[in-house]
């Protein structure tokens, strides 16, 4: 699976837009983006995920630029609820030796204040 | 619908102990995986269980064993433990047929703490 490069923090304040940026740039043609989120002391929370489409849900939308070699997930009107550490993931969709696995890097802790 | 849960949500063991941690999933859902959550080393894959069966495994040493029932509840057990092994240990499952990401729901976890 291709590695990300995420900024390890960032800041956001309430009902603002969250922008947060992932670099793939080693990503291969098979490979989606994926974004998980973890809100202290649970598990990881699935967000969204796209191949080379801009994905919109009613959580965020995913913004992957033309050459998918980087991506950004939007959060558009941030609470303080969302405060969290954000993760993004490359992998592919098929089975194999992914089967359950997902190679979490550090992420970006993102703090949402009044 | 239940969410997976995760039994017991806290605990703490001897060093040499072993310890059994037990983790249900989303009723349908066949497959689980579980993970290590460490401060210096993030989330970390140990094993995926489907259908009773490992299909996939991390890189972690022997003492790190699972099992899956016929009733897709999984049970992960630490023999020997050290230290190190404490952490937050998260499962997660989902239906199994597809590895879309999106189909994976976690648990909050145990969290084991080795004295």
């Amino acid at each position: 699976d291709a590695k990300t490069t995420q900024p390890p923090s960032m800041d956001c304040a309430e009902g603002r837009a969250a922008n947060l940026p992932c670099n793939h740039s080693t990503i291969s043609g098979n490979e989606y983006v994926y974004w998980y989120r973890q809100i202290h002391s649970q598990g990881p929370q699935y967000i969204i995920h796209g191949l080379k489409n801009n994905e919109t849900n009613e959580m965020a939308s995913l913004i992957i630029t033309e050459d998918r070699k980087s991506s950004t997930l939007i959060l558009p009107h941030a609470t303080l609820r969302d405060t969290a550490v954000y993760y993004c993931i490359v992998r592919v969709e098929a089975g194999g030796t992914s089967y359950g696995k997902l190679t979490f890097g550090q992420g970006t802790i993102l703090t949402v204040h009044p | 619908k239940a969410g997976v849960t995760q039994t017991p949500r806290y605990l703490i063991k001897t060093r040499g102990q072993q310890v059994t941690l037990s983790c249900s999933p989303i009723s349908g859902h066949r497959s689980v995986s579980w993970y290590q959550q460490t401060p210096g080393q993030g989330l970390q894959f140990l094993f995926e269980y489907f259908s009773e069966t490992q299909r996939n495994k991390g890189n972690f040493p022997g003492r790190f064993s699972g099992r899956q029932f016929s009733n897709s509840r999984s049970e992960m057990n630490v023999s020997t433990l050290e230290l190190g092994d404490s952490a937050l240990y998260l499962c997660a499952s989902s239906l199994g047929f597809s590895t879309g990401v999106e189909g994976y729901t976690f648990g909050s976890g145990t969290r084991l703490t080795v004295v």
